[in-house]
């Protein structure tokens, strides 16, 4: 379908390595968000890409994680040297940018860390 | 300290019941958003309300914020399974739209056949 893909959709690892997740926005759209969910904190922001400025990462929970888009499109959520309470559903959104800020979510990616 | 507390945080009723339940802060919203989210999902949008004291109806389900902004609640009538989900309600995360968002921790709701 047209709406924001993400993958993998499930993701274990080890404590202390690191991850990739990755999100295919909306075709055209120029915002994309990814957040945190997890069973204490409810959904968290964590970063926002808008076409090309520099991303807003002021909801970043440590320098442990990073993210890139690339070409304006497909975003990396990197986590490096993952701590069990990493743990959660990352989800990723996508918007148009324009007057209609409406936030698309894509399925999620759980991951847990043994 | 939350910056949107929803409540009940768990709810659980018989079809065709009614019910509704609310989000709070102390803060000053231009706009609020209302989403559903169902198991393995992402969120869905429900609705946008930007003026206070506005009323929104989408079927069954009729959305208020509150005259100074700082509220909402949602109205479920004659509620059916097919409502059962996550209810999250959301703010701007900077103020502005296009920014992220602010998401409450959520009502679990569950409807029962």
């Amino acid at each position: 379908g047209a709406g924001v893909s993400q993958s993998p959709s499930n993701k274990v690892t080890e404590k202390g390595k690191d991850v990739e997740l990755r999100c295919d926005p909306i075709s055209g759209h120029t915002a994309l968000y990814w957040y945190r969910q997890s069973l204490g904190q409810g959904l968290e922001f964590l970063i926002y890409f808008q076409g090309n400025s520099a991303p807003d990462k002021s909801g970043l929970p440590s320098d442990r994680f990073s993210a890139e888009r690339t070409g304006g499109s497909v975003s990396t959520l990197t986590i490096q040297r993952t701590q069990q309470e990493d743990s959660a559903v990352y989800l990723c959104a996508s918007s148009s940018g324009r007057e209609d800020w409406t936030q698309y979510f894509g399925p999620g990616t759980r991951l847990l860390v043994l | 300290t939350q910056l949107l507390e929803q409540s009940p945080q768990f709810l659980s009723i018989q079809e065709g019941e009614n019910l509704t339940v609310y989000c709070n802060s102390s803060s000053v919203f231009s706009s609020l958003q209302w989403y559903r989210q169902e198991p393995g999902e992402g969120p869905v949008l429900l609705v946008t309300v930007v003026t206070g004291g506005e009323v929104k109806k989408l079927k069954r389900l009729t959305f208020q914020f509150g005259d100074a902004r700082k509220d909402s609640s949602l109205h479920i009538t004659a509620a059916q399974p097919g409502d059962t989900g996550l209810y999250l309600c959301a703010v701007p995360h900077l103020g502005g739209g296009a920014d992220g968002l602010t998401f409450g921790k959520g009502t679990h709701l569950i409807i029962q056949p």
